[in-house]
């Protein structure tokens, strides 16, 4: 399997520019999760959704974020407008999850997100 | 916010060493899952110990929880320099739904 693909892996954008990034999650996974790092806060999730349907969004900073998951196979995460406090790596994970136990995520690669 | 803390921040020994990590976290966990980062890649699943565990081991990893302290370790025997990495726990909390809060991490070196 190829694993969680993201792109782009590095973008660099000015400030008020909106952003994209995307996430294709492995095949048959059911769960996917959006996770932001940062020194200064280190990991935070953002979002997750289970089977499309987006379940928890309480770690989206605010309404400049969103987050969306068309079908199974693909996911993105928009920011509208950029700021320079958003510079940071965006991680995709995705994962099969059965009962109430969250079991192991696989990450992408991440892709760093840079606003001038 | 951060569910786990992590002991030390940063750890630096020589090959063949062992290395000890320490994570620490706040609620009630399903279970405790310590994940392995290299610089500039994405995380990578190392071991999932259950609240109903004492201790697991995988390899050259040992993985101890203790969960009346809330408190678990990562011991990694026998280090190389390959083991060089940022070290994190992660806590899936009960009755938090499926969703993993990680600490802050540990940057091990290991040195030649």
């Amino acid at each position: 399997d190829a694993g969680v693909i993201q792109s782009p892996r590095h973008e660099v954008t000015e400030m008020g520019q909106e952003v994209t990034l995307r996430c294709k999650p492995i095949s048959g996974h059911d769960y996917l999760f959006w996770y932001r790092q940062t020194m200064m806060r280190g990991l935070e999730l953002l979002i997750y959704f289970n089977n499309n349907v987006p379940i928890d969004d309480s770690g989206m900073p605010e309404d400049r974020f969103s987050a969306k998951m068309p079908n199974a196979s693909f996911s993105t995460l928009k920011i509208q407008p950029s700021e320079p406090r958003d510079s940071a790596v965006y991680f995709c994970a995705s994962s099969v999850i059965a009962g109430v136990d969250t079991g192991e995520l696989f990450f992408g690669e991440g892709s760093r997100l840079t606003v001038l | 916010s951060q569910q786990g803390e992590e002991d030390p921040q940063a750890l630096s020994i020589q090959e063949g060493e062992n290395a000890t990590m320490n994570c620490s976290y706040k609620t009630s966990i399903n279970n405790l899952q310590w994940y392995r980062q290299n610089s500039g890649r994405g995380l990578v699943h190392l071991i999932l110990i259950r609240s109903n565990e004492r201790e697991k081991h995988s390899g050259r990893l040992r993985v101890t929880l203790d969960t009346s302290k809330k408190s678990s370790s990562l011991l990694i025997t026998a280090s190389r320099a390959a083991d060089t990495a940022s070290y994190f726990c992660a806590t899936d909390a009960w009755g938090g739904g499926n969703k993993l809060t990680f600490g802050t991490g540990t940057q091990l070196k290991v040195e030649l």
